[in-house]
């Protein structure tokens, strides 16, 4: 089973919309972190936030918040007032345990966000 | 600035030839991976390092060697280069925490091509 989906493969939004990019996750770890990252076109991988299991808030950075809904499994991410920039492709992953174990993320295959003018 | 530093950003081999790929991290962390990305798919570990001397496999281990003599370094070796190796490589560095919250930070990535 896969430990990270994310259903949606491409997406088209128009600018200045709010986007909801969908991951579900598996795990029976109690501790684990969910991570989402920006790849653009040029291919860097650029972190964009992190959820913790024991977090009681969802997490917020600038435009990019978290829906975490732990009893359903999943960790949305919202991009609010989308822009121009935010075309890419967005990957959700996440590590297992605590911080200080065996390393690695596991990441969902991605979805292409694609804004129009 | 520079944080993870891969290189080659390039590199083209010939089916069974063996090459290194080269990471470097300038922020005395001590967690290291390597991931590959493949058309369609989110990027999969390879092998990861915990600290100097300590490696590890991760879900796609076969046709690559670690070692971690450095804190700073963590090369990737490919010993005879297949095509199914064709792929873009990443090398990634973290903190190591109580929690697991700390982020990976990612080099560029190495397009690798194997003929």
């Amino acid at each position: 089973a896969q430990k990270i989906t994310q259903t949606q493969p491409g997406m088209f939004v128009q600018e200045k919309e709010a986007v909801t990019l969908d991951c579900t996750y598996d795990t029976s770890d109690p501790s684990y972190g969910l991570f989402w990252y920006k790849q653009p076109s040029s291919g860097e991988m650029i972190f964009l936030i992190y959820q913790g299991s024991y977090d009681q808030q969802n997490a917020t950075e600038g435009r990019y918040s978290l829906n975490f809904q732990k009893a359903r499994k999943s960790a949305n991410l919202v991009i609010s007032a989308s822009q121009l920039g935010d075309s890419a492709m967005y990957f959700c992953a996440m590590r297992e345990g605590e911080g200080g174990g065996a390393d690695g993320l596991t990441f969902g295959k991605g979805t292409h966000l694609i804004i129009q003018p | 600035n520079a944080g993870v530093t891969q290189t080659p950003k390039f590199q083209v081999l010939k089916t069974g030839q063996s090459m290194t790929l080269q990471c470097a991290q300038d922020m005395n962390h001590e967690y290291m991976s390597w991931y590959r990305q493949d058309p369609g798919m989110g990027l999969r570990l390879i092998h990861y390092s915990v600290g100097a001397g300590i490696t590890d496999q991760g879900e796609v281990p076969n046709g690559y060697n670690v070692s971690r003599s450095t804190t700073e370094d963590f090369p990737l070796r490919l010993l005879s280069a297949a095509p199914s190796q064709t792929s873009v490589y990443f090398c990634a560095s973290r903190r190591q925490a109580v929690y697991s919250n700390q982020p990976q930070h990612f080099g560029d990535g190495t397009r690798l091509s194997i003929l």
